[in-house]
């Protein structure tokens, strides 16, 4: 049973650049949620996705969007991109919006902006 | 605001200590996490406390809630190496989204 996928591992980028990071949630999950981690903090939610929809969003400035497709895979576009915005991003999945689900986290990409 | 803050936010203990790790949150949640980071690796799931008293044990490790408090608690128990790591709480909402602590990181020391 595949968990939580995530790709690239590693991206560096320079500011005012884009990005794109991408992640597959684990087998029968639907829901993906997107948290950014700065180093030295704990992660900070950006948004969640579920049924295709943006359903709930942290206190991130419209440059971070996201999609989530179909299949319930989704992906984090960061546009103008910021020192800042340096990071460890994580997504993590879960069933449905219940209340009582565990959140699995998959293993991260770490974004470095020059 | 919504605020999860632990402390606390560094620990040094010796192997066979025993120690605990406090978790205090503002808001009614009748949801608390415990997860572990290992450096540069990604959140390990550790306990899910869904009631006011509920305490989950696992090695070592223990858990509780007391949601009247607003308060959590993870003991450790005889601490070994393979313990050292970032430990976070976090809380849950109606709809997942998880607010979390600024961590604490354990140090075992020989």
């Amino acid at each position: 049973d595949a968990g939580v996928t995530q790709s690239p591992t590693h991206l560096i980028k320079t500011r005012g650049q884009q990005v794109t990071l991408r992640c597959s949630p684990k087998s029968g999950h639907d829901t993906v949620s997107w948290y950014q981690q700065a180093l030295g903090q704990g992660p900070q939610f950006i948004f969640q996705y579920y049924e295709e929809e943006e359903r709930q969003r942290g206190n991130f400035p419209d440059r971070f969007s996201g999609h989530q497709y179909p299949n319930y895979s989704s992906e984090l576009n960061v546009n103008a991109l910021l020192l800042g915005d340096s990071a460890l991003y994580l997504c993590a999945s879960s069933l449905g919006q219940g209340y009582q689900e565990t959140q699995y986290f998959g293993p991260g990409t770490r974004l470095l902006v020059l | 605001e919504l605020k999860v803050e632990q402390n606390p936010l560094f620990l040094s203990m010796q192997e066979g200590k025993n120690y605990t790790i406090y978790c205090n949150y503002s808001t009614t949640s009748d949801r608390l996490y415990w997860y572990r980071q290992d450096p540069g690796k990604s959140l390990e799931s550790l306990f899910v406390l869904l009631s006011n008293g509920a305490v989950k044990q696992e090695g070592r490790l223990m858990a509780s809630l007391d949601t009247k408090a607003r308060l959590s608690t993870l003991h450790i128990t005889a601490a070994v190496h393979d313990l050292s790591a970032t430990y976070f709480c976090a809380i849950g909402g109606a709809t997942n989204k998880l607010i979390f602590g600024t961590g604490t990181l354990l140090a075992v020391q020989p």
